[in-house]
């Protein structure tokens, strides 16, 4: 069964160091997001990319983050100078529609601890 | 952000009965909704979906049951089994939007 995989699986950075997690959507799939979850809360939607612009993104996604689809397979979000308060389980998602229409299928995660 | 709520943030059910699961919202505009299971260490893992247009979705042991006038949508689990232990997200979209809003979630422990 095709799944969504992201790596690393932990990172571990310094405040203000740049950070790129990688992500390979399903094959197929032509909608992409990221989310995160910081301990003790709930998913949070960062960012939607579809066609290779971001189409949707929350104000948690500030200037400081980026996503970038390089190739025909890897879809990356890169947090430029990293925050305490950025530590948190990153996860990307794939979709071959729009909520409502299709199921968003989510990879395994990276863990980011930003000391 | 409120706009998911489940309020049990722990259940604990006995194998081989039913495990019910609640959320509620609050967003009138959401027409899409979603229950994710999550293993420690894993991302969510689809699970079940029902539109608006719908009161209830049936696969397997897993029915959603969704109350629009009320705002609030269950998970039924039947018969529950071990393997059933995680943690189980609710979420929902809008129409037109492309984010998925999730509720706190509900670890469900399932005692042999």
């Amino acid at each position: 069964e095709p799944e969504v995989t992201q790596t690393p699986s932990h990172q571990v950075t310094q405040m203000g160091q740049e950070v790129i997690l990688r992500c390979v959507p399903i094959s197929n799939h032509l909608y992409f997001y990221w989310y995160r979850q910081i301990l003790g809360q709930k998913v949070e939607f960062l960012v939607s990319f579809y066609n290779n612009e971001i189409s949707e993104k929350s104000e948690i996604f500030d200037d400081q983050f980026s996503v970038e689809r390089p190739d025909g397979s890897n879809f990356t979000l890169k947090i430029r100078s990293t925050k305490l308060e950025d530590s948190a389980m990153y996860f990307c998602a794939s979709s071959s529609g729009t909520p409502g229409l299709e199921t968003q299928y989510f990879g395994p995660g990276t863990r980011l601890l930003v000391l | 952000d409120q706009q998911v709520k489940q309020n049990s943030p722990s259940l604990s059910v006995q194998e081989g009965r039913i495990s019910i699961l609640n959320c509620d919202y609050t967003n009138s505009m959401f027409d899409y909704f979603l229950w994710y299971k999550k293993y420690p260490a894993e991302g969510p893992t689809f699970l079940i979906s029902i539109s608006s247009i719908k009161d209830k979705n049936e696969d397997g042991r897993f029915t959603v049951f969704l109350n629009k006038s009320a705002k609030h949508l269950s998970l039924h689990i039947v018969p529950s089994q071990p393997g059933d232990s995680a943690v189980y997200f609710c979420a929902a979209s809008a129409q037109g939007a492309q984010k998925l809003v999730f509720g706190q979630g509900t670890r469900l422990t399932i005692n042999p």
